[in-house]
């Protein structure tokens, strides 16, 4: 079975410009999770889906962050535009509709803004 | 406020010794979980065990142990007969499990060198 797979692995751009990032979940797995980590910090909660539906954007930086679901499938979080503090490593997690909800994460994609 | 925190930045330990990373929590919730993960140099973050709030029994998985004690809203992992393998990044987080949402609170992790 694959696992949870982010796209791309690294991204540098430069301030102003526009990146989007993929995940793909573990097939099956209605629910799917974004997180972040900016250098030396914790782990940071973005969003929550739950098939196409957004459960929880209450970790939402921002309105230039702009997640999308399509289908209930993969998802796609676009930063525009991006700023230099939106440097990170954005982690994609996928987990069953059941307790306890182990999450399962990808190998998450590190952006680097300069 | 919902809370994680992970004490110890760095750790060492020698190979086949049994190391303690320590993990305190915060919360007001009356159901929750915590898990513990695993996120080696390359990246991927690897789950490695899971406690619920009302489990009476430490969780175990192999090496891997769970030391809980809800009184003190601890919830340290215990790593067994350490192997090289087991250096590491290792994040503790709590799972809110309010509602139909169930986001992860991660601490800021501690860093484990296995030396031989």
């Amino acid at each position: 079975e694959a696992g949870v797979t982010q796209f791309p692995s690294h991204s540098v751009i430069e301030k102003g410009q526009t990146v989007t990032l993929r995940c793909d979940p573990i097939s099956g797995h209605d629910n799917l999770y974004w997180y972040r980590r900016v250098m030396g910090k914790e782990i940071k909660f973005l969003l929550h889906f739950v098939k196409e539906s957004k459960q929880d954007e209450s970790g939402m930086p921002n309105n230039r962050f702009l997640a999308e679901r399509t289908g209930g499938t993969y998802s796609t979080l676009k930063v525009q535009p991006a700023e230099l503090e939106d440097s990170g490593v954005y982690f994609c997690a996928s987990s069953q509709v059941r307790v306890p909800y182990e999450q399962y994460f990808g190998p998450g994609t590190r952006l680097t803004v300069t | 406020a919902q809370k994680i925190t992970q004490t110890q930045p760095g750790m060492f330990v020698q190979e086949k010794e049994a190391v303690t990373l320590d993990c305190t929590y915060d919360t007001s919730d009356p159901s929750y979980g915590l898990f513990w993960y695993k996120q080696p140099s390359s990246g991927e973050m690897i789950f490695l065990i899971y406690q619920g709030s009302y489990d009476q029994q430490n969780a175990t998985e192999g090496r891997y142990s769970l030391n809980f004690q809800k009184a003190r809203k601890s919830a340290n992992l215990v790593i067994s007969a350490s192997q090289l393998g087991d250096s590491a990044m290792y994040f503790c987080a709590m799972e809110r499990q309010r509602g139909a949402t169930n986001k992860l609170i991660f601490g800021t992790g501690t860093l484990l060198a296995v030396q031989p």
